[in-house]
């Protein structure tokens, strides 16, 4: 499978513990993407890098978040200090920067803060 | 404030009828337009964007400025369709950098 892909699929934790994802994007893209989906919801946006920098963050993505992209190529998003609420599906996404482009999304990761 | 809203969570149809998937949307400025289809057990993938104007599995979808709407729509539903769909919108040329996702709709097609 050489698109977008997660680790780990699942990860279950306790309140207070840190945790980190990771995100391999599609080899040639140069923007990455995370989104954050609640059940019942559509993603919400949490942030977004091109190449090695991160051009936005939403105001989802609270101090207890902080995404990285060291060389531009994986990713990695860690939550300190869980809480349930950040019980979620992480989604993460990759595409061009270039005009009218796709975006492709990973599989995710599951939250589930016990 | 930009924002879609699909504001069916749940549309039922049977085998052969036609469905429409609503979308509305709300931007400052000339957004894109995109369905998102995610099949159950599978990941979220693009289904059609307005500016391609294409024809995907048989859906369609027109932008309608003074609507503000985006509903994607199928003359003859087939049990493969059933999914959840997510409208979802960015800046023009992916000058916003994210999307902007309704809440969902999933499609059941009973045969």
């Amino acid at each position: 499978d050489t698109g977008v892909s997660q680790d780990p699929r699942h990860k279950i934790t306790k309140r207070g513990q840190n945790v980190t994802f990771r995100c391999d994007p599609i080899s040639e893209h140069n923007r990455l993407y995370w989104y954050r989906q609640t059940l019942g919801q559509g993603p919400e946006f949490l942030t977004y890098f091109q190449n090695e920098a991160q051009l936005e963050k939403s105001r989802l993505l609270s101090d207890r978040f902080s995404a990285e992209r060291p060389k531009g190529s994986f990713s990695t998003l860690e939550i300190q200090r869980t809480e349930q609420g950040d019980s979620a599906m992480y989604l993460c996404a990759s595409s061009l920067a270039a005009l009218n482009t796709e975006a492709f999304f990973g599989q995710g990761t599951r939250l589930t803060v016990v | 404030a930009q924002r879609v809203t699909q504001p069916e969570k749940l549309l039922s149809v049977f085998k052969g009828a036609p469905v429409e998937l609503k979308c509305n949307y709300s931007y400052s400025g000339s957004p894109e337009l995109f369905w998102y289809v995610q099949y159950s057990r599978q990941r979220l993938q693009l289904l059609l964007r307005h500016i391609s104007r294409e024809s995907i599995k048989g859906f369609t979808a027109d932008l309608n400025k003074g609507e503000t709407s985006f509903h994607l729509k199928k003359p003859f539903a087939q049990e493969e369709d059933s999914a959840m769909y997510y409208c979802a919108l960015t800046g023009y040329g992916g000058s916003q950098g994210n999307l902007i996702f309704g809440k969902g709709t999933k499609l059941s097609v009973k045969p």
